[in-house]
């Protein structure tokens, strides 16, 4: 198994542009989360999904959209970035709910908007 | 709202010395306690967690914490550590949201350097 992939390991944008990061796990697992990890701050949950169809936000939701078509995939959208998005950005998945079950992280993805 | 406090940023220790990190939580009922590390430019990887049951819990790589409720604590500790250990470390509690989701709730972190 792969485990967490996430695509691209770094990208730098400028002010305005959109994008996508992405997720996907080849683990069947039911919950999957965004994280962004800045220094200092440890781990804050952006957008969280307990299944194929269902997503909810997290803790610092502005300025990201989600989906989730499939189990495998929950691709994270960028709009229009902003400097303050500046960040490592992981995806997470774990087999149930978050409470007991371990979560899996990726490699992370390092996103630079100048 | 539930936060989790790990009050040292940064921990130095010679190798084959003990360890101990700290991690407290605010919240009135017994949370999902979590303990993750981080190698420099990796994910987390889950070290231990604590449910419910004997409150002291042993982990990988030779790490055990201990859950004191009266202190609202859940430290780690290892004996005698190696210069791998060098990492992040993440104290991270989980509990039950609004919405009926369970939302993890991450310390900021605690980066341990190991001397030779």
């Amino acid at each position: 198994n792969a485990g967490v992939t996430q695509t691209p390991k770094f990208q730098v944008l400028k002010t305005g542009q959109s994008m996508t990061l992405q997720c996907a796990q080849d683990m069947n697992h039911e919950y999957m989360s965004w994280y962004r990890q800045d220094p200092g701050m440890g781990l804050r949950l952006i957008h969280y999904s307990v299944g194929a169809g269902i997503t909810d936000q997290g803790e610092v939701p502005n300025g990201y959209n989600v989906s989730r078509s499939t189990t495998e995939d929950f691709p994270l959208r960028l709009l229009s970035a902003a400097p303050s998005q500046t960040s490592v950005y992981f995806c997470a998945s774990s087999r149930g709910r978050t409470d007991y079950n371990e979560q899996f992280f990726g490699p992370g993805t390092r996103l630079t908007v100048l | 709202a539930q936060s989790v406090t790990q009050p040292d940023i940064h921990i130095t220790v010679s190798e084959g010395a003990s360890l101990e990190l700290r991690c407290n939580y605010s919240y009135g009922a017994t949370p999902y306690l979590f303990w993750y590390v981080q190698s420099p430019g990796q994910g987390l990887q889950l070290l231990l967690k604590y449910f419910s049951g004997d409150t002291l819990v042993q982990g990988i790589k030779g790490f055990e914490a201990e859950f004191k409720r009266s202190q609202s604590s859940f430290n780690l500790r290892k004996p005698s550590v190696h210069w791998s250990d060098a990492a992040e470390y993440f104290c991270a509690v989980v509990l039950l949201a609004s919405g009926g989701s369970y939302i993890p709730t991450f310390g900021r972190g605690t980066s341990l350097i190991v001397h030779p």
